[in-house]
């Protein structure tokens, strides 16, 4: 069955420390990729996606990721976090390209220590 | 503003009650997606519908019915059938730019049993 791992529930990073969470996807030909981020109690807010081309994208805030095709990973990055990062963050993949059905992954909780 | 509005934002359920969400969007978005969120499961799909007087199950449609009338909106009902229904529900909408559908997500409702 395809999935979407992110293979850590929480991450604690210091305010000003770079970031990196981790997203894992079963095999799919030509996915496209998305990272989602909500603040509690409130919908989800696109940060960034990929169809194709470069595999480093930019997104809002800040970040980016990037596509590691042999890895099937998507990994999100920043350089230097800001409390107001906190949240909790989704990798979302559309495996048949063409749907635009999303399976998510389980989320990654981000607390930013002062 | 354009953009997703999903009411209410809390809804309490009674037992054997159906209870419906609404969801309307003003982004001219062809497809529609209901999502059911659970703390530490990330995002499973209900429903979701690509036009007009069409839709389609998702991963966990049971328990829940929908419709698609008119393009802006796409009403769910938590039926009694439902027997855990407290979660947070996520409306979304998308439209294909070529062969590349983004997800915008509304705020959410979140429903409690009583």
């Amino acid at each position: 069955a395809q999935s979407v791992t992110q293979p850590d529930i929480h991450i604690t990073v210091s305010e000003g420390a770079s970031l990196e969470l981790r997203c894992n996807y079963s095999y799919g030909a030509t996915p496209y990729l998305f990272w989602y981020v909500q603040s509690p109690g409130q919908g989800l807010q696109l940060l960034l996606k990929y169809f194709s081309g470069d595999t480093l994208v930019q997104g809002i805030k800040g970040f980016e990721a990037e596509f590691k095709r042999s890895q099937s990973s998507f990994n999100l990055r920043k350089p230097s976090v800001h409390w107001s990062d906190a949240a909790e963050y989704f990798c979302a993949v559309d495996f048949s390209g063409n749907t635009g059905k999303l399976i998510f992954g389980q989320g990654t909780t981000l607390q930013v220590k002062p | 503003d354009g953009g997703i509005t999903q009411s209410p934002k809390y809804l309490f359920r009674k037992e054997g009650q159906n209870v419906t969400l609404s969801c309307e969007q003003n982004l001219n978005h062809d497809a529609m997606y209901w999502y059911r969120q659970d703390p530490g499961q990330g995002l499973r799909l209900i429903y979701y519908s690509q036009i007009v007087n069409d839709f389609q199950k998702g991963d966990i449609a049971e328990g829940y019915s929908v419709s698609r009338e008119k393009k802006e909106s796409f009403p769910l009902t938590v039926t009694s059938a439902q027997k855990n229904p407290t979660a947070f529900y996520l409306c979304a909408s998308s439209t294909p730019v070529g062969r590349q559908e983004t997800q915008y997500f509304g705020p959410g409702t979140r429903l409690l049993v009583l």
